[in-house]
């Protein structure tokens, strides 16, 4: 159980363009949904908390207009990079809290963006 | 002061030995605290959580908790070259998770 899926795995796209980062609870109900994103040989860093219905947090830093979470669902929270740029290459790691669960958060596999 | 602190390693144990991690957090209300594995290149895996002080086990993996201290620990015992990678210790915030940088274990065979 407890099983997070990412999609795509991996993804290269061009500067000025955007991206979709899907993230999906398989076998629970996930109505908060974390994206986290991860530099080489770094510790993750929260980015957003995605509740389902209404509007994500954003973490002090992070650019709500760059990076668009939508959770229209109880098993499905997307991530858009908007306008990609070079720097926004890096492991986007989504997790999901249980809503009928304790406090653990399963994490997905990530995704690995590369802006060329 | 970072909310999360790990010794920073990198740990190097022989197989079969035991590695112990160690883990300070600031947040005094906390309540709920968590050991994940990451593996180069890939995403954190959940292994052990803790909520009550004491010991916890399970298979050769044991956490510890002092909330007094706000101290956590993990203990791997018998450890396996398969045990070889990144530890994060995590703490529940208002459910965010705060993160310390990471005990890198190597275990040799």
């Amino acid at each position: 159980g407890a099983v997070v899926s990412q999609h795509p795995s991996w993804v290269i796209c061009k500067s000025g363009t955007s991206v979709k980062i899907e993230c999906r609870s398989l076998d629970f109900q996930a109505t908060t949904m974390f994206w986290y994103r991860q530099f080489p040989k770094q510790s993750l860093m929260l980015m957003a908390t995605s509740n389902e219905g209404s509007k994500a947090t954003y973490e002090q830093g992070v650019e709500k207009d760059k990076f668009l979470i939508n959770h229209a669902s109880l098993t499905l929270s997307t991530l858009t990079v908007t306008s990609a740029h070079p720097e926004d290459s890096s492991f986007y790691i989504c997790s999901a809290r249980d809503s009928g669960g304790a406090d653990e958060q399963y994490f997905g596999p990530g995704t690995r963006l590369t802006v060329t | 002061q970072k909310e999360v602190e790990q010794n920073s390693g990198p740990l190097s144990v022989p197989e079969g030995a035991i590695a112990s991690l160690n883990c300070t957090y600031s947040d005094r209300v906390s309540q709920s605290f968590f050991w994940y594995r990451q593996y180069s290149g890939k995403s954190p895996e959940l292994i052990m959580s803790i909520y009550s002080n004491g010991d916890k086990e399970d298979g050769r993996f044991t956490a510890q908790l002092n909330k007094a201290s706000q101290y956590v620990s993990l203990l791997i015992r018998d450890s396996q070259p398969s045990d070889s990678a990144t530890y994060l210790c995590a703490v529940n915030n208002n459910y965010k998770l705060s993160f310390g940088a990471g005990t890198t274990v190597t275990v040799r065979a």
